[in-house]
């Protein structure tokens, strides 16, 4: 079963504007990770965040995570049209094996 | 660097038939792939784990006999889809990753269509 929900499900914004996804999970972690697909195609890693950081930045994007609320949120600031993919976060758990679980994944549009 | 080649990109097969898929890391030794299903807008399905050298892992749900996975290199995976029908016809999409903590890399998936 699917540990991350995503929210919200679809987002459509102007170019320019901040982008906020959010992802929440229901059980610990040991790493948090963001992944892009654009349609048709493989997903791409964006970031990792372990369960002991609370923010991280790449370029125009920045994560963070609230281990107590599980949940974590990713902002693309500045879109541009070809930030329009899907977004999904994926959760390792904290023991066991390293099986990534995906989110349901938020569809971006970037509205040029 | 840490690319993974996916192929065929797209295949149509008819009812009955077998597809192989391959996965390849190209510039990396990957000792663990996972091969995903993926339905249209939905998110990805873990079908199984594949270990160099060991028999892979599948999930709850897959069946091993139907969706057969040989990983019999570091840089090779393969995901054999048997005796193909309608229902199985999907994006499927494969990962690898260098070691334990270390990110997935993702090839470009394969759009299987059984008819």
């Amino acid at each position: 079963s699917q540990q991350g929900e995503e929210d919200p499900q679809a987002l459509s914004i102007q170019e320019g504007e901040n982008a906020t996804m959010n992802c929440s999970y229901k059980t610990s972690i040991n790493n948090l990770q963001w992944y892009r697909q654009n349609s048709g195609r493989g997903l791409v890693h964006l970031i990792l965040i372990r369960s002991n950081e609370r923010e991280k930045h790449s370029g125009r994007l920045r994560v963070t995570l609230d281990t107590s609320k599980k949940s974590s949120s990713l902002l693309i600031t500045a879109s541009r049209a070809a930030d329009t993919a899907s977004y999904f976060c994926a959760t390792v758990p904290n023991f066991g094996n390293e099986k990534l679980t995906f989110g349901t994944g938020t569809r971006l549009t970037i509205i040029p | 660097g840490a690319v993974v080649s996916q192929h065929p990109s797209r295949v149509i097969c008819k009812s009955g038939t077998s597809v192989k898929i391959e996965c390849r890391s190209l510039d990396f030794q990957a000792t663990t792939m996972f091969w995903y299903r993926q339905f249209p807008k939905q998110s990805l399905m873990l079908m199984a784990t594949s270990n160099e050298g060991s028999k892979a892992t599948y999930e709850q749900g897959v069946e091993k006999d139907k969706f057969l996975i040989n990983h019999a290199s570091l840089t090779l995976s393969t995901l054999t889809v048997t005796s193909a029908h309608p229902e199985d016809s999907s994006f499927y999409i494969c990962s690898a990753r260098m070691g334990p903590g270390s990110p997935l890399h993702f090839g470009n998936g394969t759009r299987l269509t059984v008819t």
